[in-house]
């Protein structure tokens, strides 16, 4: 089946620093990832989309210079949380896409806390 | 852009009750919608995925209800048990094949012996 494993689970970093996590698609092709943030208490906000031999379309509030995403195949996807402060704490998902396909796979998240 | 309203934001309810939790979308181009549960700590389960040709769908416990006339979204948990208690979400994607997942602010369920 189509899973999407995404690591690390959790993290902490320290206020200033940088935060990398990955996301990995198994048993399909991810031809589009997107990458959410869900602060505490709050719904999923789209950050990124990504889509391979395409440019990466990053929502309002969110750039590449501080959520600077690689997407180099289609089984992997990274985002770097830049500097992270206070704000930037939460859990960052992965949603990766196949082709075609209708349905989009989750990973578990990576749960990030800054100090 | 697609904008998603999903109400309450809270309800708490008794064991065999049942909880009904709705969504309104804005785009009439809306053509996938989904429903997650993410329990405390944890990340998104998905409940059912429901396309707009198809208005109602039965899962196990509960029931999802779309009316594309209003452009709302309903899940309807049958007899709750504590074990529903979670966060539950609606999601929308269009089909202009961009795949744009809009989620809804999310409602938080609480279900008491």
């Amino acid at each position: 089946g189509a899973l999407v494993y995404q690591y690390p689970r959790r993290t902490i970093c320290k206020s200033g620093t940088s935060m990398r996590m990955e996301c990995q698609a198994v048993g399909f092709q991810a031809t589009s990832v997107a990458w959410y943030r869900q602060s505490p208490q709050k719904t999923f906000e789209l950050i990124a989309l990504s889509t391979v031999n395409s440019a990466i379309k990053y929502e309002q509030n969110f750039t590449q210079e501080k959520f600077p995403i690689s997407h180099p195949n289609l089984s992997f996807s990274s985002m770097t949380v830049l500097n992270a402060y206070l704000e930037d704490r939460g859990l960052y998902l992965c949603g990766a896409r196949g082709q075609g396909n209708t349905e989009v796979f989750f990973g578990k998240g990576t749960r990030l806390t800054v100090v | 852009g697609e904008q998603v309203e999903q109400r309450p934001p809270h309800l708490s309810v008794r064991e065999g009750d049942s909880a009904v939790i709705t969504c309104t979308y804005t785009d009439p181009n809306s053509y996938y919608f989904f429903w997650y549960k993410q329990e405390p700590g944890a990340s998104l389960q998905l409940l059912m995925k429901v396309f707009s040709s198809t208005e109602i769908n039965e899962g196990q416990g509960f029931t999802v209800l779309l009316n594309k006339k209003d452009k709302r979204l309903s899940l309807n948990l049958t007899a709750a048990h504590p074990g529903d208690s979670a966060a539950y979400f609606c999601a929308v994607r269009d089909w202009t094949g961009g795949y744009k997942v809009v989620f809804g602010s999310g409602t938080r369920l609480l279900v008491s012996p």
